[in-house]
């Protein structure tokens, strides 16, 4: 059964570093996400993307974050300038279609804790 | 605005015993998509079901059940005879034409099943 993959699964990074998180889609899915779980609280939606065009994004979805589709498998999600408040679990997530009539499939998760 | 509510944070049940967790939602669209993901110990988000607001009748998969009543705005989740394998957090979920595909999550009930 196809399933949306991320890495690293656990990724330590000193504060005010870029990261990149991975994320490689369910292959027929044209709507791809990132979600935020900060620990022991809820899952929370960062950004949506659509034919290489982020369609919506969260308040907490600011400048420091940006996403991007580099090649035909691969989605990412950059956090520019790290900070203490970004550890969290990061979720990809990918549907076949969007407006809520399509299932969001999501990943394993990455772990980010910023020290 | 849409909202879930989850006012159960934690249940603790002896196997065998049917558990519901109850779910309470906000939408202004008339229509709108509901959806229960499964976050066992592990960390990943299973998909369990999604719900459209047109289609109001109760749906059953083996031991999960779920009740949608719109009149109460509530899409409640019944594990019968509940087993161990079924201790996790259990996130409701919604998604309406006016926020596009995002997911609003609630805030999740940890469920413990003891042996």
């Amino acid at each position: 059964e196809p399933e949306v993959t991320q890495t690293p699964s656990h990724q330590v990074t000193q504060m005010g570093q870029e990261v990149i998180l991975r994320c490689v889609p369910i292959s027929n899915h044209l709507y791809f996400y990132w979600y935020r779980q900060i620990l022991g609280q809820k899952v929370e939606f960062l950004v949506s993307f659509y034919n290489n065009e982020i369609s919506e994004k969260s308040e907490i979805f600011d400048d420091q974050f940006s996403v991007e589709r580099p090649d035909g498998s691969n989605f990412t999600l950059k956090i520019r300038s790290t900070k203490l408040e970004d550890s969290a679990m990061y979720f990809c997530a990918s549907s076949v279609g969007d407006r809520g009539t399509d299932t969001q499939y999501f990943g394993p998760g990455t772990r980010l804790t910023v020290l | 605005a849409q909202k879930v509510t989850q006012a159960q944070t934690e249940i603790s049940v002896v196997e065998k015993e049917d558990v519901t967790l109850d779910c309470v939602y906000e939408t202004r669209d008339t229509t709108y998509y509901l959806f229960w993901y499964k976050q066992p110990p592990s960390g990943e988000l299973v998909f369990l079901i999604r719900r459209n607001s047109f289609d109001e009748q109760n749906e059953i998969s083996g031991r999960y059940s779920w009740n949608f009543q719109k009149s109460t705005s509530s899409f409640n989740f019944t594990i019968t005879a509940s087993q161990v394998v079924d201790s996790a957090v259990y996130f409701c979920a919604l998604s309406d034409f006016g926020a596009g595909n995002m997911l609003t999550f609630g805030g999740g009930t940890r469920l413990m099943v003891k042996p």
